[in-house]
């Protein structure tokens, strides 16, 4: 079975400063997909950012982009800019691409940021 | 579009009494999940299914049904309300198989007390 889990549980960033979200995960598989999601106060759990195992680049997205190291099995976010609507929790997710997967997510414990004005 | 919708938002049981939790997408998507979301436990797979018909268990199925008689709807029952399933469920779906990496998308959350 596949695990996800981000070590810190709290992190803070000044506003417009840089900040780096961790995660690791465990799988035997070798096809696979990670995603970071955001969830505000509100709940809604919305997709930041997507990467694909066998793509080598970095996926980038506007401010946030990730370090994906597939040896280490390792996937983290950078938010640049960092600005106050940044501010919630963020879990990083994994997801097999075997079709017997159901399209089932694994999350990792979640990581709530703050952002200092 | 609606997107993935959940009712209720908020719903307040005691021990023993039984109830669904609704979920309905109005994308044609195959693929249905539900999710619990516990305190420092991130979101763990209660129930999924592939499509019309196709159930299958996920991490913590125990004392949760479901079925999926349409393409849109996919409810969740608790059979027997314990207070260990106080939490906040999330719906969610996607189009494509695993294979093409679709995005999966969220409803808005179902927050359940069991008293």
């Amino acid at each position: 079975a596949q695990t996800v889990t981000q070590s810190q549980p709290e992190m803070s960033v000044q506003e417009a400063e840089t900040v780096t979200l961790s995660c690791t995960y465990d799988t035997s598989e070798s096809d696979y997909y990670l995603f970071w999601y955001k969830q505000p106060p509100s709940r809604q759990m919305i997709l930041v950012i997507r990467q694909e195992a066998y793509k080598q680049q970095n996926a980038t997205e506007n401010r946030f982009s990730v370090n994906f190291q597939k040896a280490a099995k390792s996937f983290s976010l950078k938010i640049s800019d960092s600005q106050l609507g940044d501010a919630a929790m963020y879990f990083c997710a994994y997801r097999s691409a075997l079709e017997t997967s159901g399209s089932r997510l694994t999350f990792g414990e979640g990581t709530q940021l703050t952002v200092n004005p | 579009n609606a997107g993935v919708t959940q009712t209720p938002k908020f719903q307040v049981l005691k021990t023993g009494q039984s109830m669904t939790l609704q979920c309905a997408q109005d994308m044609n998507h195959e693929y249905m999940s539900w999710y619990r979301q516990d305190p420092g436990m991130g979101l763990r797979l209660i129930h999924y299914s592939v499509g019309a018909g196709i159930t299958d268990q996920g991490e913590v199925p125990n004392g949760y049904n479901v079925s999926r008689s349409t393409t849109e709807d996919f409810p969740l029952r608790l059979l027997s309300a314990a207070p260990s399933q106080t939490s906040v469920y999330f719906c969610a779906s996607s189009i494509q198989p695993p294979s093409g990496g679709a995005t999966q998308y969220f409803g808005p959350g179902t927050r359940l007390t069991v008293l």
